[in-house]
């Protein structure tokens, strides 16, 4: 049972347009999101998260968006760069030992 | 500044051998975590650590155990490796104060 779902597997856009990042969760007891960004043969870097208490947060380029009502948020990069081609997880942890639970990831392709 | 550190970064098993995965952090945090990536899938968590000599099992800790002796270590064994463990495994450890999570730069591991 995928508690946090990314249905897109793939996604490319065009160097300077908008890139959004889609992520939904099934258990509304879920209060804290994260998006993690990785490249190719490292670990997962922390990019931005949200806490169930806001619907927006944002950090420079990057922007995420919760939905609580339709248990979605979404992470906004507006300039995207070449840079910002990577795989991105979105995951979501509750308060038992801080685990969390991460979607299957979106691969961002951003073409010059 | 290291972060966490994980050795080996590759290594090939045969089947029904067994290794260690060693993970450490120099940021003197409490929690700690295993993950595994299989290709195409988000990370799923093997076992996870509270502190030092306590453990738990996270969602697949079939096939694996870990022991915590330091707050710097978190070691993961694999007893009688098989090819179904045959992926990517990384270190993760918590600080509580972001409620972020730091990664490994991960062990790919092959069971033949």
């Amino acid at each position: 049972d995928q508690q946090v779902k990314q249905n897109s597997p793939s996604l490319s856009v065009q160097e300077g347009r908008i890139s959004i990042l889609n992520c939904d969760y099934t258990n509304s007891m879920f209060d804290y999101f994260l998006w993690y960004k990785k490249y190719p043969a490292e670990g997962p870097t922390f990019l931005i998260s949200i806490s169930s208490i806001k619907d927006k947060n944002e950090d420079g380029r990057f922007t995420v968006f919760l939905n609580k009502s339709a248990k979605h948020l979404s992470l906004h990069i507006v300039p995207s760069q070449p840079g910002d081609s990577a795989v991105y997880f979105c995951a979501s942890h509750y308060n038992q030992g801080g685990k969390l639970i991460f979607g299957q990831g979106t691969e961002l392709s951003v073409k010059p | 500044n290291a972060g966490v550190t994980q050795t080996p970064k590759f290594r090939i098993l045969k089947i029904g051998q067994s290794m260690t995965l060693q993970c450490t952090q120099d940021m003197n945090h409490n929690y700690m975590y295993w993950y595994r990536q299989d290709p195409g899938m988000g990370l799923k968590l093997i076992y996870y650590s509270v502190g030092a000599g306590i453990t738990d099992k996270g969602e697949v800790p079939n096939g694996y155990n870990v022991s915590r002796s330091t707050t710097e270590d978190f070691p993961l064994r694999l007893e009688l490796a098989a090819p179904s463990q045959t992926s990517v495994y990384f270190c993760a450890s918590l600080d509580r104060a972001q409620e972020t999570q730091y990664f490994g730069p991960g062990t790919r591991l092959l069971v033949l």
